[in-house]
């Protein structure tokens, strides 16, 4: 069964400092991977994806996300976080029989000035 | 343009108000899903549409009905619900089931 985890509830990080959000995948196959940001009261905004190509996937907001299939792992990550970037961010992966998908349980990014 | 929109933006309702959740897209999707979200936790699926027709329901209990009028919009009517279906209820959309999906900004429910 295709599931992601995502190891840590919360990030802190210092603004202008690079950031860090960790994804872990287990799938049969090849894997869809997706990242999406909630702000509070927000629904949920696509950030980048990753199916195939690049193991480096650009996207929205100066995000990337490295897919790493030896280690399983798909980390969201960012040179220079801002305060603005503080929100919910959830990985994701597409389940192949079904196309759901299945969401990790999420990871609180804050960001201190 | 990828903007799902979603009407009311609050709802209180009792025990035995009937309400509807109204969600709309143009951008020519195909597919589009009702997703439940409890503070803190990733949305949960309940259904989704393709082309119009149920595809999938996740034993999501009948006082939860959705509703396809056309490919643009999409209603999730409430009926006898309990104070433990509050809850931010999503909406998405996608150009095919499968494909990306992009979010409404919800609908915050409150039953008492």
């Amino acid at each position: 069964a295709q599931s992601v985890a995502q190891p840590e509830d919360q990030v802190n990080v210092a603004e202008g400092n690079p950031l860090t959000v960790k994804c872990t995948y287990s799938v049969s196959g090849n894997p869809y991977l997706f990242w999406y940001v909630q702000y509070p009261n927000r629904g949920l905004q696509f950030l980048l994806k990753y199916i195939t190509g690049d193991n480096l996937v650009k996207g929205s907001y100066g995000f990337e996300a490295e897919f790493n299939k030896s280690q399983t792992s798909f980390h969201l990550k960012k040179p220079s976080a801002l305060v603005s970037d503080s929100a919910l961010y959830f990985c994701a992966v597409r389940q192949h029989n079904t196309d759901k998908l299945i969401f990790g349980t999420g990871t609180r990014l804050q960001v201190f000035p | 343009d990828t903007e799902v929109t979603q009407t009311p933006k609050h709802l209180v309702m009792g025990m035995t108000n009937k309400k509807s959740l109204k969600c709309e897209q143009h951008m020519g999707h195909r597919a589009m899903y009702w997703y439940k979200q409890k503070a803190k936790k990733p949305p949960e699926l309940m259904f989704v549409y393709s082309y119009e027709k149920l595809s999938i329901n996740e034993s999501v209990p009948s006082r939860f009905s959705p509703e396809c009028p056309n490919s643009s919009l999409l209603n999730l009517h409430l009926h006898a619900l309990q104070p433990e279906d509050s809850a931010l209820y999503l909406c998405a959309s996608s150009q095919d089931q499968g494909e990306t999906q992009y979010f409404g900004p919800g609908t915050r429910l409150l039953v008492l």
